[in-house]
This record gives C-alpha cells, structure tokens and sequence, in this order.
C-alpha cells in the first residue's frame, strides 16, 4: 500500500462548479498537509497548508484534513477555467520538511468552460 | 526576485553516462530539496540540503548525489545513468522562517536513451 492514495483522475466539472478532490494515507505520522498545484511543464505551487484536523478556508479554496480517518479534501468554489491544473496532496512529517514532502500521484482537473 | 532557476530545461543522455543539474534558490533561501517526478507520477523526495551538508535523503541509490554551495545553489549529480531516470527533476527550496512554505523550480526533463 502507498502511503499516499490520491486518484488521478481526470476529473472534468463545468465552470461554476464546486470541486471536491481527495486522497487518503495510511502513515499516522503525518502531521503537516499541503495542496499543491502544477500547470503543464511547471514546477508545483504551494496553495494550502494546514497543521491539525479541521478546515482551512483561502479565497475560493477550501482544505479539510481528519486525522482520524486518515483523509484530506481541498474544495474549490466557482471553478474557473484556469483552476484547470494537476493538484497534488503533500504531507509531512515534520513542518519544514526536512524529512522530504511526500507526495500523492496527483489528480489532473480540467474545467470546462 | 527571479524565484528558484534550474538549468538546463532539457536534458538527453545515453545509458551509462553521468549528468549534473543545477538550481540557484529563490533569494533568501538557504534549503534545497531535490525530487524526481516521473511522467504520471507525484515527485519523489531525493535528498535535501542545509550549510553545504547533506540532511536527509530518500529512497534513492548512491548513484544520485548532490552538492551545496556556498551562495546555497546546488548540484544534483547521477551517474551510471539507466532508462529509468527518464524524469523532471525539480529542485525545492525554502528558508528557516516559513519552513513549510517551499518554492519550486520549473524542473529539468531529463530523458536517457
């Protein structure tokens, strides 16, 4: 089993629409969850960091993590056609990441305009 | 403020050979990451480094080293290249201060043939 379980989709909404993506992981020593975006041919950009279980709201986007489930889910209201992007779940051990960001496979958004 | 450059954009070898990557962090970060992202794939945590000294690293053989200089650019060398090494390798970098917060680089497409 990875420890990061995120499905790559893609997931194709309507402009407008409210997006919901999520991933999964199986090492509870994960303390720090990140999403990070990536255009094609780009490196990844920080969007949302959170610390505990709970919500984070940033703008239209939204991050919900529960420890307890294991779960993580970044919401974004009003999508628009340059949300079009790969999303990636990140987490860590440690807040600077000096154990290295792990990093799920990413799920690959397109909205329709 | 130029953000974290990597050189070259574009890379091809032939199996066997050795190559060396470069990254220059964003201004005023002294910590480098470097990871590999296979096509399709999250990146992958290779090592990391801090006052010229390797940190931590990942699941990676000998094969892939690194180096930090003074000014805090970085090298990543791999040698005994094979066709598994076909990736973007992106450097990451951050600063004490906002340890979570990591900038990357716009990677370098290696392809080994």
């Amino acid at each position: 089993q990875k420890e990061v379980e995120q499905d790559p989709g893609p997931l194709s909404v309507p402009e407008g629409a409210i997006v919901s993506l999520n991933c999964t992981y199986s090492n509870s020593a994960f303390q720090y969850f990140m999403w990070y975006r990536q255009y094609s041919r780009k490196g990844p950009e920080l969007l949302m960091y959170t610390y505990s279980s709970g919500n984070k709201e940033d703008g239209r986007f939204t991050a919900q993590v529960d420890k307890s489930s294991k779960y993580i889910s970044l919401f974004i209201r009003d999508s628009q056609p340059s949300d079009s992007a790969t999303y990636l779940c990140v987490m860590s051990k440690t807040g600077g990441g000096a154990d290295g960001l792990t990093f799920g496979k990413g799920t690959h958004l397109i909205i329709q305009p | 403020d130029a953000g974290v450059t990597q050189s070259p954009t574009h890379l091809i070898k032939t199996r066997g050979q050795q190559v060396t990557l470069r990254c220059s962090p964003k201004s005023g970060h002294d910590t480098v990451s470097w990871y590999q992202q296979a096509l399709g794939q999250g990146p992958q945590f290779i090592f990391q480094y801090y006052e010229e000294e390797e940190r931590q690293r990942g699941n990676f053989p000998d094969r892939f080293s690194g180096h930090q200089f003074p000014n805090y650019s970085s090298e990543l060398n791999v040698n005994a290249l094979l066709l598994g090494d076909s990736a973007l390798y992106l450097c990451a970098t951050r600063t004490g201060g906002r340890p979570y917060e990591q900038y990357f680089g716009p990677g370098t497409r290696l392809t080994v043939t």
